[in-house]
């Protein structure tokens, strides 16, 4: 089945220090793309990076990065030099191949940054 | 580029009462999508269009669920007999099929309460 995991509920990481959001994902279809999304309080969804599954090289949106493992099936999120705006929910999606255009969601990641 | 918009923001209805909610897509975007989110979880895929044509629609969709997008434009969801488990955040997003990832944007959602 395809499916997502977010296994961390909640992360706390002090102001401008690095954090890595996991996410694993399940699926035996070749192509697929993963996402990941931030949502802050207001609700809004708010696209961050893309990593395709035949993509060489890991995705990166300026302070954030993916770490993308194929064999270990994981596209784990790391943002650098975190901002107290970056405090908000985290969701890793996964889009599968050529017949569907939607997205599966995990469960998410709080993510709280402190000064 | 005014991004996407949904109305109402919120909606307090009766169980058993009809609601529909609007979205308006960016404007240039061919691809829409609703999802639903309920607390604690991942937006949930409801259905998407591509231009007028409905593409897919969730096996997990009550019939009474149902979407349009007559002119390819803005999209309406309707839910009929509405029941508790019903309450939740919709949400819209869009997305043009030529851009680099497809990646959807998303709507400041609907929030539903049914009593």
């Amino acid at each position: 089945a395809q499916k997502i995991t977010q296994t961390q509920p909640g992360m706390f990481v002090q102001e401008k220090e690095a954090v890595t959001l996991d996410c694993t994902y399940d699926t035996s279809d070749p192509s697929y793309g993963l996402f990941w999304y931030k949502q802050p309080s207001s609700g809004e969804m708010i696209f961050l990076i893309y990593q395709g599954s035949y993509d060489q090289q890991n995705a990166t949106e300026g302070r954030y990065s993916l770490n993308f493992q194929k064999a270990r099936k994981s596209a784990n999120l790391v943002i650098s030099a975190s901002q107290l705006g970056d405090s908000a929910m985290y969701f890793c999606a996964m889009r599968l191949g050529y017949n569907t255009d939607k997205l599966i969601f995990g469960t998410g990641t709080r993510l709280q940054v402190f000064p | 580029d005014t991004g996407v918009s949904q109305d109402p923001r919120h909606k307090i209805t009766k169980r058993g009462q009809n609601v529909t909610f609007r979205c308006d897509p960016i404007s240039e975007h061919n691809r829409l999508y609703w999802y639903r989110q309920t607390l604690g979880q991942g937006p949930e895929f409801l259905t998407y269009f591509q231009n007028e044509a409905q593409l897919e629609k969730s096996r997990l969709l009550s019939d009474r669920f149902s979407a349009e997008r007559p002119k390819g434009s803005f999209s309406t969801l309707e839910i009929q007999r509405t029941e508790q488990g019903d309450s939740a955040m919709y949400l819209c997003a869009s997305s043009w099929d030529r851009s680099s990832y497809n990646e959807q944007f998303f709507g400041p959602g609907t929030r539903l309460t049914v009593l």
